[in-house]
Parts: structure tokens; C-alpha cells; sequence
């Protein structure tokens, strides 16, 4: 069965770029969408089809899938990005999750 | 558009949890059911996300491989509700349920608009 893996933790200072990577066979060959789930709260769509952003979604968040790994980046990351990210895909009528990067900020 | 789950908190091990989520802030029935699906996502404490399956209002189902045995999603227009019923539970599925808004079925798939989640042990 189709699989996507993240790196469980990222650290990185503020105002620094924070970049969490989704990997998976062909990855780029799939629409990828990515949450964000801050500490005792439900997830928020951030990305969506590899590189939008929703309404209210700051530009600070972008996006990208190529060949087999698709990018969730965070420019001038700020305190309040410190949460769990999670990449997810869509293979076969099914949906997949990674199982999180949690992003410190520090 | 606003998602709230209910249901019991604690059920016993090998009996079945239903929980129901139920949709304010717009007609269940206003969304295409081309364009949207009613899922159900859950969280054991201190994991990931696991999708559990969704669900169109034309009757249309994708469920996780791994519980469709064990797994019912249905939705009542009439009450803007969508539920969940899975049988012959275990402590496996102690989990913060939640339900969710899924745009798209094809690969576009994801979820716009989740509930608040509802924790759900399973106590022996």
C-alpha cells in the first residue's frame, strides 16, 4: 500500500525558514495538501493541491511537489507556527496521512 | 460552516461506538455532492492523523482498507447530520474523533472545515 513519511521534528529559530518535507513513490505525480494542528486543537488546511493556500492562510506558507517528495515551506517563521504539520494524499480511494513533523520554534 | 461531534465518551471493549456530527451555518444538502464528501478522522493520543473513511450525500462511500469491517458512515440530510459506527471495538480505538468537510473525491481530496473532536476511550 501507498505510503507518505515526514521527519518527526524540525527546529528552527524565528524569522528563519522552516522547510517540512512529505515523501512518498512519485510523490509529484499526486495532489499533496498539508495542516497545520497547534497544541489541543483540530487541524487547519494550510495547502491544498500542492502549492494554494486557502482564505486567511498567510503568504508566509507556500507549497510544492516534485518527483518524489512534495515541501511545505514557512518564510520568517513566527511563535505562533510552533505545531504539528501533516502532508496528505490521496491514492487508490484512499485517503493518506503522514505521520507529522512537530515544528519548534526556538 | 461549523462541525460538532457527539456521542458517548467511554465505551466497553467489543461493544460499538457511534458518534454523529452535525453540521451548522449552511444546508448539508447545499454542497454538491460531486464537489464535497462528510468524513470521519481520528488521533490516538499523543499519534497522527488516521482517515476512517468519508461518505457523498448520493450514497457514495471510500472507507480505510484497514476497518472497513468494521466501519458505517451514513448521513441524514433531514437532521444535517453525518455519523460514524464502528463495531467490535478495542483499546486501539481510543482516539480523538473528528469529523470533517472533504472537498473533492479524486485526488484533490482534503478536508476544509473539521469539528472541534471528541474523545472516545475504550475501556475493558
Amino acid at each position: 500500500s501507498y505510503e507518505v513519511t515526514q521527519p518527526a521534528s524540525l527546529s528552527v529559530s524565528p524569522g528563519q525558514t522552516a522547510t517540512i518535507t512529505c515523501s512518498g513513490d512519485k510523490l509529484g505525480e499526486k495532489y499533496t495538501c498539508w495542516y497545520q494542528q497547534r497544541p489541543g486543537q483540530s487541524p487547519v488546511l494550510v495547502i491544498y493541491q500542492d502549492y494554494k493556500r486557502p482564505s486567511g492562510i498567510p503568504e508566509r506558507f507556500s507549497g510544492s511537489n516534485s518527483g518524489n517528495t512534495a515541501t511545505l515551506t514557512i518564510s520568517e517563521t513566527q511563535a505562533m507556527d510552533e505545531a504539528d504539520y501533516y502532508c496528505q494524499a490521496w491514492d487508490s480511494s484512499t485517503v493518506l496521512f503522514g505521520g507529522g513533523t512537530k515544528l519548534t520554534v526556538l | 460552516l461549523q462541525l460538532q461531534e457527539s456521542g458517548p465518551g467511554l465505551v466497553k471493549s467489543s461493544e460499538t461506538l457511534s458518534l454523529t456530527c452535525t453540521v451548522s451555518g449552511g444546508s448539508i444538502s447545499s454542497f454538491r455532492s460531486s464537489d464535497y464528501y462528510w468524513g470521519w478522522i481520528r488521533q490516538p493520543p499523543g499519534k497522527g492523523l488516521q482517515w476512517l473513511g468519508s461518505m457523498s450525500l448520493s450514497g457514495s462511500t471510500y472507507y480505510n482498507p484497514s476497518l472497513k469491517s468494521r466501519l458505517t458512515i451514513s448521513v441524514d440530510t433531514s437532521k444535517n447530520q453525518f455519523s460514524l459506527i464502528l463495531n467490535s471495538v478495542t483499546a486501539a480505538d481510543t482516539a480523538v474523533y473528528y469529523c470533517a468537510r472533504q472537498a473533492s473525491v479524486t485526488d484533490q481530496a482534503r478536508f476544509d472545515s473539521w469539528g472541534q473532536g471528541t474523545l472516545v476511550a475504550v475501556s475493558s
